[in-house]
């Protein structure tokens, strides 16, 4: 079955950039995405990106696509301390349109 | 507009209980999702409606589960003889049909299991 793997924490300072890698292993997928996850609130949508793009950029996302090695990464330009937070990769197909989510990576802000 | 809303927001039961959580989907939108969330287990599907279509019941984990859509809007999620193994956060999404297949999740229902 398809799977989705994330590595599972990442520390950056106020001011950086931080990068969210993702690795998937269904070639079928056709849509893939990056939710936010605060404490105890829900999941954001924050951008996704079809997979005959490679690259998407929304003000301080940047979303990279390469589908040869099924990875995916979300790059967060200037990063805050409201970034700090748990950020899922998922990805579906035009044949099971449920979302399949990697474990998620917590991503903590320094000051 | 409105965005998707579950009730409870937390639930608690003693095993053995059934319960039944609900899950009102953004307006217009004519796909619906539930999802759980728990430690172990990550996030998971469930089960996913499609306007008039059968229900893709592929993620149920036993048959003491069991969702309906009524008039293609309101979903209920029900659990019966509910398992400690049950503690989790259920998550409910809606999506449009058409296009990129967004989904757009509620808040959850926190079921906690005794």
């Amino acid at each position: 079955g398809e799977d989705v793997e994330q590595s599972l924490f990442l520390s950056v300072r106020e001011g950086d950039s931080s990068v969210i890698n993702c690795t998937y292993t269904d070639s079928s997928s056709t849509y893939l995405y990056w939710y936010k996850q605060e404490p105890g609130a829900g999941l954001q949508l924050l951008t996704y990106i079809f997979s005959n793009m490679d690259m998407k950029q929304d003000q301080r996302l940047t979303v990279l696509l390469n589908k040869k090695d099924k990875h995916l990464s979300l790059r967060i330009a200037d990063t805050q301390t409201g970034d700090s937070a748990i950020y899922f990769c998922a990805e579906s197909d035009t044949g099971r349109r449920a979302l399949t989510f990697g474990s998620g990576t917590r991503l903590q802000v320094q000051p | 507009g409105a965005g998707v809303s579950q009730s409870p927001s937390n639930k608690v039961t003693e095993k053995g209980k059934d319960v039944e959580l609900r899950c009102d989907p953004i307006s217009g939108h004519t796909a619906l999702y539930w999802y759980r969330q728990s430690l172990g287990q990550g996030l998971e599907f469930l089960i996913y409606f499609q306007g008039n279509s059968a229900p893709d019941k592929s993620g149920l984990p036993s048959d003491r589960f069991s969702a309906e859509r009524t008039g293609g809007s309101v979903s209920t999620l029900t659990i019966q003889r509910t398992q400690q193994e049950d503690s989790a956060v259920y998550l409910c999404a809606s999506s449009t049909l058409a296009g990129r297949y967004e989904q757009y999740f509620g808040p959850g229902t926190r079921l906690t299991v005794t």
